[in-house]
């Protein structure tokens, strides 16, 4: 199937530790997305890569650092990580075409992340 | 800075109405407009993209408007199925690729 995919599913980790998420698309798109959804279900982007560049980057916290080894991946590692990062955590990927303005954004089906 | 709001929060109608959500943003130079599904737990799917030099765009029982002069975009959902019951998400673009969300509309369809 072509889509965008997200492991783990659900990650469940204690107050302290240092996890990753992984990202990959296999729809031929050549910019990557992190979306964080909170506790009342507001989606924020963190982070936007265009052929493993950084181009977006929202404020976010040092302890979160995304990477991108190729243009079909995207991860996002969390250090030391605090009760408030609890959250579902949205990959998405699209395909900018310099003709037009912007592109649809396909969504991954988001990590549960749950700090204890 | 856009922002986007999603009125109402919460829908609850019978099977077969018609009905409309509307999403309202801030900063009429929005580039694109897109509407998304998310089913509790899932990702999101996303249902219709409005360009900016478009008005509106149907997917089958679902129509899409864009009025970038008002700040206002609707989804027009036609004769409502149980399996329309989800949260609906609209989003604006603001630069080139940046999604801004709206807080969701969550539609029950009442059998």
């Amino acid at each position: 199937d072509t889509a965008v995919s997200q492991t783990p599913k659900y990650l469940v980790t204690q107050m302290g530790n240092d996890k990753s998420i992984k990202c990959e698309q296999n729809l031929g798109h050549d910019t990557m997305y992190w979306y964080k959804q909170d506790s009342k279900k507001f989606l924020k982007i963190m982070f936007s890569y265009n052929n493993k560049e950084l181009i977006i980057n929202e404020t976010v916290p040092n302890r979160f650092s995304p990477k991108s080894p190729d243009k079909a991946h995207l991860n996002l590692h969390i250090n030391s990580l605090e009760l408030g990062d609890s959250a579902v955590y949205f990959c998405a990927s699209s395909l900018l075409r310099l003709a037009a303005s912007y592109n649809e954004q396909f969504f991954g089906p988001g990590t549960r992340l749950t700090v204890l | 800075k856009q922002e986007v709001t999603q009125i109402p929060a919460a829908l609850s109608v019978p099977e077969g109405e018609n009905l409309v959500l509307n999403c309202s943003f801030t900063d009429s130079a929005i580039y694109n407009l897109q509407w998304f599904r998310q089913d509790p737990g899932k990702g999101l799917t996303s249902l219709l993209l409005i360009q900016s030099s478009q008005r509106e765009q149907t997917s089958g029982r679902l129509n899409a408007s864009l009025d970038k002069s008002s700040g206002r975009s609707t989804l027009y959902i036609a004769a409502s199925q149980p399996g329309d019951s989800a949260t609906y998400l609209c989003a604006g673009s603001q630069g080139a690729q940046k999604l801004v969300f709206g807080q969701g509309t969550r539609l029950t369809i009442n059998p």
